[in-house]
């Protein structure tokens, strides 16, 4: 399945780095989204974007910094991680924020905070 | 989103069908019932959802109880590649003015047996 995708796949970096993680979507749709998927916890939805506007932000910690430039690509810029940060992080799109269109997710960047 | 229950884990010989419960005794009238799978090292894949009656598609079928308060997931014919983390999640319709919402539980980890 290659509708969505994310880069990296994997990325180790230590708490004073700054990073990004990338994905895109070439299914045309509207609507975009991060998950956090922490070990032994269920997925978490971070944020939400709508035709590159933000319509969630789930509560996230500052020094995750999400970025929508465009309806197919969204960034999640990382800086000052914490070690509890460690997790696979999901990016996924569906049609339209508001509809019942399922959602397609990417294969995830599995980072690792050091 | 309404609360789903479903059993840690189950099993399955290859070539067998498998049914997966979810209990949702607290579904609105107008929530959706929607099935997700993990596969290892993957992120979620959709796989089918109803809203009262039974539904098939190519990848299985959706059994709904008369009450809306439990439903079953059936594969018909388990491969190796059918062992993921199957999630029932209830979804609000779209004129609800929620956001496209995934809330994911714990879910069911299938192991398929050879």
């Amino acid at each position: 399945e290659t509708g969505v995708t994310q880069t990296p796949r994997h990325l180790v970096m230590g708490m004073t780095n700054k990073k990004s993680l990338k994905c895109e979507q070439h299914l045309g749709h509207n609507a975009m989204y991060w998950y956090k998927q922490s070990a032994k916890k269920p997925l978490e939805l971070m944020f939400v974007y709508s035709l590159e506007e933000r319509v969630e932000n789930n509560s996230v910690p500052s020094r995750f910094s999400p970025e929508c430039p465009n309806s197919s690509h969204l960034f999640l810029h990382l800086h000052t991680l914490q070690p509890e940060d460690s997790a696979l992080y999901l990016c996924a799109s569906s049609q339209e924020v508001t509809s019942s269109y399922e959602q397609y997710f990417g294969p995830g960047t599995r980072l690792t905070v050091t | 989103d309404a609360k789903t229950t479903q059993p840690n884990s189950m099993e399955s010989n290859e070539e067998e069908p498998v049914h997966l419960p979810c209990n949702h005794s607290t579904i609105s009238g107008t929530d959706y019932i929607h099935w997700y799978r993990q596969l290892p090292s993957q992120g979620p894949e959709y796989v089918i959802h109803g809203l009262t009656s039974n539904v098939n598609n190519r990848m299985a079928s959706l059994a709904i109880a008369e009450d809306r308060k439990s439903s079953t997931l059936i594969l018909h014919r388990a491969t190796l590649r059918d062992a993921a983390v199957y999630y029932c999640i209830l979804r609000e319709p779209d004129w609800t003015g929620g956001y496209n919402k995934l809330i994911f539980g714990a879910g069911t980890r299938l192991a398929v047996h050879p």
